[in-house]
This record gives C-alpha cells, structure tokens and sequence, in this order.
C-alpha cells in the first residue's frame, strides 16, 4: 500500500515565522502535490513536483514555496505565517511520468493554526 | 472553465436504504475521474479510478459509472461505516492536475 506521511498532524504557530511542512512518500513515486482544504472552498492546489528539483504552481501559490531536493520528500513552506493561511494542509503522491493520470494518494494532513 | 460539482451537499441515509451521489463535470480532454472517500480528520482515500465513459468499477457496496458528463456513485444497502465524505476529483488536459468537487457527506443511521 502506498504511505504518504505528513510530519505533524497539528502544528500552532505565530504570525510572521518561517513554517515548514514536510511530507515523504515511500512509493518512488514520480510527483508530489500540496494542497489546502478548507470549509466551503474543498482542496485547492498550491504547489507540484514532477521530479527532483522540479516545481510548478498550482492555483493558489502565494506566500508559499516549496522544496523537493530528494524524489521522496517535497517540502511546503509559509516564508511568512499569516492568520489566513490556517488551514488543513495535505499531501499527495502519484506514480507516471510526465502527465500521467494515476490517482494521486493523500496522507492524513496537517492542520495548521497561525496565531 | 473547468468545473466539477457535486451533489447533493448532504445525504442521511438509514441503514439498508440504497442511494446515489452525483458528479457533474465540465472539462476539455478528460484524463481520469477519481472518487475519494474522507472521514473527518483524515486525507481522502483513493477509492476508484473511470477514465471513459461507459466504464464502471466496483468495490464491496459502492459503484461508480461514468457518461461524457457527469459520474455516480451508487451505495447499496449502506452501513453506518460508510458515513463520510465522498470527493469526486477530474483531470483534464495536459498538467496532471486534479479539480476537486465540493464533497457529498454522507450519514447513514442505523
């Protein structure tokens, strides 16, 4: 079975700091995605990852980044926590190459509270 | 623009009493559509995927079809077990990327 684990299930912090969420999957698989979920608005995509090195935006990137330096972590970070960006954070991996159109496996997510 | 909706928002069940859930979809170049279930507090899991339009998939008391326009998924006799929330995602065109539906939240009582 495919794992997707997200390294907090719940993280508070404050206004202003640096936030990083990591996620590894243990499948080798070839893309990686963030997501955020909330209330009304369903998931929404901000970053993906086709590859090593490789990012792409998604639909709602600002005030994010990401990282993926290994094929098996891809790494989301909040350069500056603002209170708007609480939210459930979710992480997903598929398996293809280039488009592909494998479904993409979640891991549970990580809420996130910006005080 | 592409576009999935779903419904209905909401569904209460009992316990045995069969029901579908829809999700209409408006894309160019549909790739795959993907049912997700969700319990609260979890990321959704992958439950099927139909990649063209007459194709059906089955697993224990769901069933999902596909038309050109939309897909349903069909619970028979269902158990409280399977309260939750069911996602349907589509992709389309050329970037890999899902769009999501808005979710129906299923509740049967027993």
């Amino acid at each position: 079975d495919v794992k997707v684990t997200q390294s907090s299930r719940y993280l508070v912090k404050r206004t202003g700091e640096k936030v990083f969420l990591e996620c590894v999957q243990d499948m080798d698989h070839e893309n990686m995605f963030w997501y955020r979920q909330d209330p009304g608005l369903g998931l929404r995509l901000i970053y993906f990852s086709y590859d090593v090195k490789m990012k792409e935006k998604g639909d709602i990137p600002e005030g994010y980044s990401v990282s993926r330096e290994k094929k098996e972590r891809f790494s989301l970070i909040l350069e500056s926590a603002s209170t708007n960006q609480t939210s459930m954070y979710l992480c997903a991996s598929s398996s293809g190459t280039g488009v592909g159109n494998q479904p993409q496996h979640f891991g549970d997510g990580t809420r996130l509270s910006i005080l | 623009e592409d576009q999935v909706t779903q419904s209905p928002e909401a569904l209460r069940l009992q316990e045995g009493e069969s029901s579908s859930l829809n999700c209409s979809y408006t894309v160019s170049g549909l790739r795959g559509l993907f049912w997700y279930r969700q319990d609260p507090g979890k990321g959704p899991e992958f439950l099927f995927t139909l990649y063209s339009a007459g194709e059906e998939k089955e697993k224990e008391r769901l069933k999902a079809t596909l038309t050109k326009k939309e897909s349903f998924l069909h619970i028979t006799a269902p158990k409280p077990e399977d309260s939750a929330t069911y996602l349907c995602a589509v992709q389309a065109g050329n970037t890999g990327k899902l769009i999501f539906g808005q979710g129906t939240t299923l509740q049967v009582k027993p």
